[in-house]
């Protein structure tokens, strides 16, 4: 089992470009989540989704949409990118009573 | 408002010593709480959780509600044990979780 992959792992955009952060996980998982990681702040939830067919905000979901296409894959989207989401983001996914399972993470700059 | 708090962003010990970490929380009701370590380069996994009431790697959390703190102790830090450290807590729903900011720990040897 993989657990939860996400790519692309490196990423440099300009500002004003959009893209598209994909995440997969493997372990029959309902809810799935996205953070991102900045330096003094810890880990922010963007987005998350409790199932397939459901999204809601999180903390800091300001300039992101996301998708969930399916069971398996949830998907983060940057329709215009700036330098303020210059960040790492991370894929997380868990199932009921259990803890979230992290992926390696997506480095983001954007110039 | 902030739901967790890490109030030491760096924490130096010497190998052998006993090393706490400190994780305090604001939450109505009963949260989860768990402890996250992310090795140098490496994904975040999970190293306790309070309902387990395990010690990991020599680590252990004791949930303190009067106190409101969940803090990570180990008699006798390694050298291994530099890591960066999460506390992180879930609420009632189990969906939303709410990570602090973060100890990074360095175990001189």
């Amino acid at each position: 089992n993989a657990g939860v992959t996400q790519t692309p792992k490196f990423q440099v955009l300009k500002t004003g470009q959009s893209m598209t952060l994909q995440c997969a996980q493997d372990m029959n998982h309902n809810s799935m989540y996205w953070y991102r990681q900045d330096p003094g702040m810890g880990l922010r939830l963007i987005y998350y989704s409790a199932s397939e067919g459901t999204t809601d905000k999180g903390e800091v979901p300001n300039g992101y949409n996301v998708s969930r296409l399916n069971k398996r894959e949830f998907s983060l989207r940057l329709e215009s990118a700036a330098p303020s989401q210059t960040s790492v983001y991370f894929c997380a996914s868990k199932e009921v009573d259990q803890p979230q399972h992290f992926g390696d993470g997506t480095r983001l700059s954007i110039l | 408002a902030q739901r967790v708090t890490q109030p030491e962003k760096l924490l130096s010990v010497f190998k052998g010593a006993p090393v706490e970490l400190k994780c305090n929380y604001s939450y109505s009701g009963s949260p989860e709480l768990f402890w996250y370590v992310q090795y140098s380069r490496q994904r975040l996994q999970l190293l306790l959780r309070h309902i387990s009431r395990e010690s990991i790697k020599g680590f252990t959390a004791d949930l303190n509600k009067g106190e409101t703190s969940f803090h990570l102790k180990k008699p006798f830090a390694q050298e291994e044990d530099s890591a960066m450290y999460y506390c992180a807590l879930s609420g009632l729903s189990g969906n939303q979780f709410y990570f602090g900011t973060g100890t990074s720990l360095t175990v001189i040897p």
